[in-house]
């Protein structure tokens, strides 16, 4: 079993639609949770960062983070063409120089 | 915000030869740099963790011979993929981590060994 699963595999949704992603963990010692897009050949940018449990909104992008369940998600909503990328969740334990954990990734395409 | 610079962008070399990806923090020092390796429609792999002035440190089942980390100084890591194979052909990705931006990832380097 892999340390970080990510759901759902590739996804096609209608502009405007509310995408849902989620990853679920096994350490409960990750303390950090990130969201990063990625589009093709080009190097990860950071959407969200939660600490801990809780929600976090940022636009059309909502972050939520259930430490219980060891399980996050995130929502976009009113979806854009141009966020036809792969999500990444990534987490860390945290403290100075620690790693990443990556989900292994969702390809989101929307179409017009 | 936080940029890193990741240089070449895409890089064609012959088999057995050697080549360096340079990874530049612009406007932050990072404290802690990591190097990843990707595959097309996969996820990334930490390959290694470095330190400034320190040895690197690898993931289990990187060659730390073959894959050639230095991190020179708080805003510079290379890494030097030694006598390059077909099978090395990948995507290589750097990240500088510092306390205050977090983790900042670079554009990424497209090597194929021809």
């Amino acid at each position: 079993q892999k340390e970080v699963e990510q759901d759902p595999g590739p996804l096609s949704v209608p502009e405007g639609a509310i995408v849902s992603l989620n990853c679920t963990y096994s350490n409960s010692a990750f303390q950090y949770f990130m969201w990063y897009r990625q589009y093709s050949r080009k190097g990860p940018e950071l959407l969200m960062y939660t600490y801990s449990s809780g929600n976090k909104e940022d636009g059309r992008f909502t972050a939520q983070v259930d430490k219980s369940s060891k399980y996050i998600s995130l929502f976009i909503r009113d979806s854009q063409p141009s966020d036809s990328a792969t999500y990444l969740c990534a987490m860390s334990e945290g403290g100075g120089g620690n790693k990443l954990t990556f989900g292994t990734g969702t390809q989101l395409k929307v179409e017009l | 915000g936080a940029v890193v610079s990741q240089h070449p962008s895409w890089v064609i070399c012959k088999s057995g030869t050697s080549v360096k990806i340079e990874c530049r923090s612009l406007d932050f020092q990072a404290t802690t740099m990591f190097w990843y390796r990707q595959f097309p429609k996969q996820s990334l792999m930490l390959m290694a963790t470095s330190n400034e002035g320190s040895k690197a440190t690898y993931e289990q089942g990187v060659e730390k011979d073959k894959f050639l980390i230095n991190h020179a100084s708080l805003t510079l890591s290379t890494l030097t993929v030694t006598s390059a194979h077909p099978e090395d052909s990948s995507f290589y990705i750097c990240s500088a981590r510092s306390p205050y931006y977090g983790y900042t990832f670079g554009s990424g380097t497209r090597l194929t060994v021809v």
